[in-house]
C-alpha cells in the first residue's frame, strides 16, 4: 500500500495567521483526500484534489478557507488560511488504493490555533 | 443515504477482558465495502480490514475478529484478550463500488485498564 508522509505532525499557531500542510506520497495517485477531524469528533472531507484540476470541495468548506494546490500526481497541500480557535483540529491527507480497496492516511497534523 | 452508526461513544475493560465494538450501516448500494480503522492516540488512522458486501464470511486476524451480518446491516468488531495496546479509537467505515465517497462512523474510544 501507499505510504504518505505528512507534515508538520503538529503546530500552534497564532490566530489570524495560515498554515500550510503538505502530503507527499510514494506513488502516484489519480485523487488524494483531505479530511479534518475536529476535537471528539469523526472525519469529515473537506475536499478532493486531482492532479491538473481544482479541487473539489465538500459542503461547508470553502477554497479561499481552505486552499489546496495539487501541482503532481505524489504531492499536495493544504492551507488553512486566517485561522481562528475553531480551526483547531487533526488534518488528514489520504489516497485511495484502488476501487474498494479503502484509503491510506497520512499520520496527521494536530492543529492547534490560540 | 450513506450513513455509519457506532452508538458506543466510549467503553473501559480490563485488559484480557473481551470487547465488541458495533457497527450499523445504512446504504442502498447492492454492492459495497465496510472498513475497520484504528486510530491511537498518535493521532495516525491505522486500516485494519476491509469487507465487501458480498462476502459475509467472518474473518479472524489474531485477537482481532469480525461478524459481517447483512440481514442486520451490520460489521461488528471483537476483540479478545483486550491488550493495553488496544486502547485506541475505532473508526467503522462505509464505501460505494466507485470508493469516492467513504463515510466514516463517529468511532468509539476503547480503554483497556491495566
Amino acid at each position: 500500500s501507499a505510504v504518505i508522509s505528512q507534515k508538520p505532525s503538529r503546530d500552534i499557531c497564532q490566530r489570524g495567521t495560515s498554515l500550510t500542510i503538505q502530503c507527499q506520497v510514494d506513488s502516484q495517485v489519480t485523487m488524494m483526500f483531505w479530511y479534518r477531524q475536529q476535537p471528539g469528533q469523526s472525519l469529515t472531507l473537506i475536499a478532493t484534489a486531482n492532479q491538473g484540476s481544482e479541487a473539489t470541495y465538500e459542503s461547508g468548506f470553502v477554497i479561499d478557507k481552505f486552499p489546496i494546490s495539487r501541482p503532481n500526481l505524489t504531492f499536495s497541500t493544504l492551507t488553512v488560511s486566517n485561522m481562528s480557535p475553531e480551526d483547531s483540529s487533526i488534518y488528514l491527507c489520504s489516497v485511495r488504493q484502488g476501487r474498494g480497496y479503502g484509503y491510506t492516511f497520512g499520520s496527521g497534523t494536530r492543529l492547534t490555533v490560540v | 443515504a450513506q450513513k455509519v452508526t457506532q452508538a458506543q461513544t466510549e467503553i473501559s475493560v480490563v485488559e484480557k477482558e473481551d470487547v465488541t465494538l458495533d457497527c450499523v450501516y445504512e446504504t442502498r448500494d447492492t454492492t459495497y465495502y465496510l472498513f475497520w480503522y484504528k486510530q491511537p492516540p498518535s493521532g495516525e488512522l491505522v486500516f485494519l480490514i476491509r469487507r465487501n458486501s458480498f462476502d459475509e464470511q467472518n474473518e479472524i486476524s489474531g485477537r482481532y475478529s469480525w461478524n459481517f451480518q447483512k440481514s442486520t446491516s451490520s460489521f461488528n468488531f471483537t476483540i479478545t484478550a483486550s491488550q493495553v495496546v488496544d486502547s485506541a479509537v475505532y473508526f467503522c467505515a462505509l464505501s460505494g463500488v466507485t470508493g469516492n465517497q467513504f463515510y466514516f462512523g463517529t468511532g468509539t474510544s476503547l480503554t483497556v485498564i491495566p
